[in-house]
């Protein structure tokens, strides 16, 4: 079972535009939500994270929205440029037996056209 | 600051053989992962190091696989004997502590088995 589930599979933006990628998650013992951008080869490495005691999250033009009520969090890409092209995973994690464990959703590729 | 490596980059073994993959974390860090990223979807956790203590591998099909950390520092994920199914890029990650928060990636050991 997919406890993170994650939409679109691909995004295709032009440059400057705005790219939007959405996951949802049923466990609500998680209590931490991160994004983790991967190039081709190379590991993941986290973008942004958001506890869901807040509803935003901003760092430059990487936004994180966040749905309590919903289980539900987006992150937004303001001014999406060709250097953001890769893959996106949310991820999510909470605590009790599973601390630590990172659950991924199946990520989102994003191509940014120039 | 060193990143987490790992080795080997590649490795190409056919189904029944057996393979190892090394793992050296950032130094200082107390936990260390194993994940599993099959094509086309997020990394799954496969066990959970904190020191040189297994906290979860409830997810590591333990009849073919196992993993070591030693003396709280390097890694070693062994799988014999390999089946098809196992073809995936192996990604080794650190973090200061259990818990959420920054995991840090390595750049993986992709496996293909034949």
């Amino acid at each position: 079972q997919q406890q993170v589930k994650q939409s679109p599979q691909s995004l295709i933006v032009q440059k400057g535009g705005i790219s939007i990628i959405n996951c949802a998650y049923e466990n609500t013992a998680f209590d931490y939500f991160p994004w983790y951008q991967q190039f081709p080869g190379k590991g993941p490495a986290l973008l942004i994270a958001i506890r869901p005691d807040v509803s935003e999250k901003k760092e430059g033009r990487f936004t994180i929205s966040f749905n309590k009520s919903a289980k539900q969090f987006s992150l937004h890409i303001m001014d999406s440029q060709p250097g953001d092209s890769a893959t996106y995973f949310c991820a999510a994690t909470g605590r009790g037996s599973t601390l630590g464990r990172l659950y991924f959703g199946r990520g989102t590729q994003l191509t940014v056209w120039p | 600051e060193a990143g987490v490596a790992q080795s080997p980059r590649y490795k190409i073994i056919e189904k029944r053989q057996s393979v190892a993959f090394w793992c050296n974390p950032i130094s200082g860090h107390a936990t260390l992962y194993w994940y599993q990223q099959i094509l086309g979807q997020g990394p799954k956790l496969l066990i959970q190091f904190q020191n040189n203590g297994v906290v979860d591998d409830s997810q590591l099909p333990k009849d073919r696989f196992s993993a070591e950390r030693l003396k709280g520092v390097d890694s070693t994920l062994k799988i014999q004997p390999a089946k098809l199914e196992d073809s995936a890029v192996y990604l080794c990650a650190s973090s200061l502590k259990r818990g959420p928060g920054e995991l840090f990636f390595g750049e993986g050991s992709r496996l293909t088995v034949l």
